[in-house]
């Protein structure tokens, strides 16, 4: 079965600085991709960076950025220079068989 | 306007009612999806549609219905209203990929409440 998990239930960061946010996944496919959505307390699902597995390069997308290690089957999320509206629930997801699997989500506090 | 939009946004309802929930989209994609999202979880998949005449049970289907009435349109049915269904649910699209979906667009959610 494939699986997605983030161990870090909260995060909290000064604003300016840069947060790691970990997800780890297990599939037995060898196509794939990985994706890290945010939802803000408005409570819409917006997809933040997206990787796809057969590429070695990680995706990067303004301040955002992802630390994919294959072999290990970990996608870590960095945000660089965190800002006030960066504030929200974190989920990192896997595609499987047309379907998304979905990691338990990482709340993010910004504090200024 | 939103590429893709649900309604309502919010419903408060009796246990045993039905309710319908629906979902519009301009994207062009051909799939569809219906997911319910529990406090302190991620999004759970009730049903998809590759297209108009291909729909397939989600994980937790149990309990709900959908209905493809064109490729813009997917309804989630509750027949009969439960407490446990007390979730926010989300509409997402996705156009084909090749053999692996590709990206998801949501909805902005609807919350439901069933008392």
């Amino acid at each position: 079965a494939q699986t997605v998990t983030q161990s870090q239930p909260e995060m909290s960061v000064q604003e300016a600085e840069t947060v790691t946010l970990s997800c780890t996944y297990d599939t037995s496919e060898s196509d794939y991709y990985l994706f890290w959505y945010k939802q803000p307390p408005s409570r819409q699902m917006i997809l933040v960076i997206r990787q796809e597995a057969y590429k070695q390069q990680n995706a990067t997308e303004n301040r955002f950025s992802v630390n994919f290690q294959k072999a290990a089957k970990s996608f870590s999320l960095k945000i660089s220079d965190s800002q006030l509206g960066d504030a929200a629930m974190y989920f990192c997801a896997l595609t499987s068989n047309y379907q998304l699997i979905w990691g338990a989500g990482t709340k993010l506090i910004i504090k200024p | 306007d939103a590429d893709v939009t649900q309604t309502p946004r919010n419903r408060i309802t009796k246990t045993g009612k039905r309710i319908m929930l629906e979902c519009s989209q301009t994207k062009g994609h051909d799939r569809m999806y219906w997911y319910r999202q529990d406090p302190g979880l991620g999004l759970r998949l009730i049903y998809y549609s590759f297209d108009v005449k291909d729909i397939n049970k989600g994980e937790i289907s149990d309990g709900y219905s959908v209905s493809r009435q064109a490729q813009a349109k997917f309804s989630l049915s509750l027949e009969s209203a439960i407490p446990n269904q007390t979730a926010l649910y989300f509409c997402a699209t996705s156009d084909f990929g090749g053999g692996v979906t590709d990206t998801q667009y949501f909805g902005p959610g609807t919350r439901l409440t069933v008392l």
